[in-house]
């Protein structure tokens, strides 16, 4: 599996917007970019995921470099039960279907949102 | 609905002892992960079960670790002759991993269970 990188921590304040990095460079051309998050003494959920184009949901937007070596998770307004750590994980769907759906997590990045 | 539910929410042993982890998926998923959080990690993966292929135990640590899904559905994580390094939260997720959901591969996560090994 292609190996993410990102901060292990962030903090933001309260209504403001939040820019979560990740790196991928060694990223092929049929992975997808996934992004989970966990909240505190909570198992992950899922957020949002993209290919190529910038994808928005009701939760967040994800922005995709356009070598897609690198993506950003955008939180537009910062809450505080926002506060969780953040997951970038690549899955290769085609290859996930002959063998294992597993997830691969790294560390994460820690979100802090100040009141 | 239902999410997916985990038994018991914390659990307490003593090295050496065997203890059992339950996982109930949510209802018509065919897909069951089992993961590991040690303190301040992220996730690990243990066994994955989907429908009535042979499961991928390659994440299992050791072979006092095992695993079955009976009847499709529940989950039973078992460990023999714990460890205190098997101390972690364990987590279980189900899904659908069909076309056309397998290019999300949205996996629906329980709570866990946190393990203590003394």
């Amino acid at each position: 599996d292609a190996k993410t990188t990102q901060p292990n921590s962030m903090e933001s304040n309260e209504e403001e917007p939040v820019h979560l990095p990740c790196n991928h460079s060694t990223i092929s051309g049929t992975d997808y970019i996934h992004w989970y998050r966990q909240l505190p003494s909570q198992g992950p959920e899922y957020v949002i995921h993209g290919l190529t184009s910038n994808v928005n949901n009701r939760m967040a937007s994800l922005a995709i470099a356009e070598d897609r070596k690198s993506s950003t998770l955008i939180l537009h307004r910062a809450t505080l039960r926002d506060a969780a750590v953040y997951y970038c994980i690549l899955r290769d769907p085609i290859s996930a279907q002959g063998g294992s759906e597993k997830l691969v997590f790294g560390k994460g990045t820690k979100l802090t949102v100040n009141p | 609905g239902a999410g997916v539910s985990q038994s018991p929410s914390n659990k307490v042993t003593e090295k050496g002892k065997d203890v059992e982890l339950r996982c109930d998926p949510i209802s018509g998923h065919t897909a069951l992960y089992w993961y590991r959080q040690s303190l301040g990690q992220g996730l690990e993966f243990l066994i994955y079960f989907q429908g009535n292929s042979a499961p991928d135990k390659s994440g299992l640590p050791s072979d006092r670790f095992s695993a079955e899904r009976t009847g499709g559905s529940v989950s039973t994580l078992t460990i023999q002759r714990t460890q205190q390094e098997d101390s972690a939260v364990y987590l279980c997720a189900s899904n659908n991993p069909e076309p056309p959901l397998f290019l999300v591969n949205e996996q629906f996560f329980g709570p866990g269970t946190r393990l203590t090994v003394l």
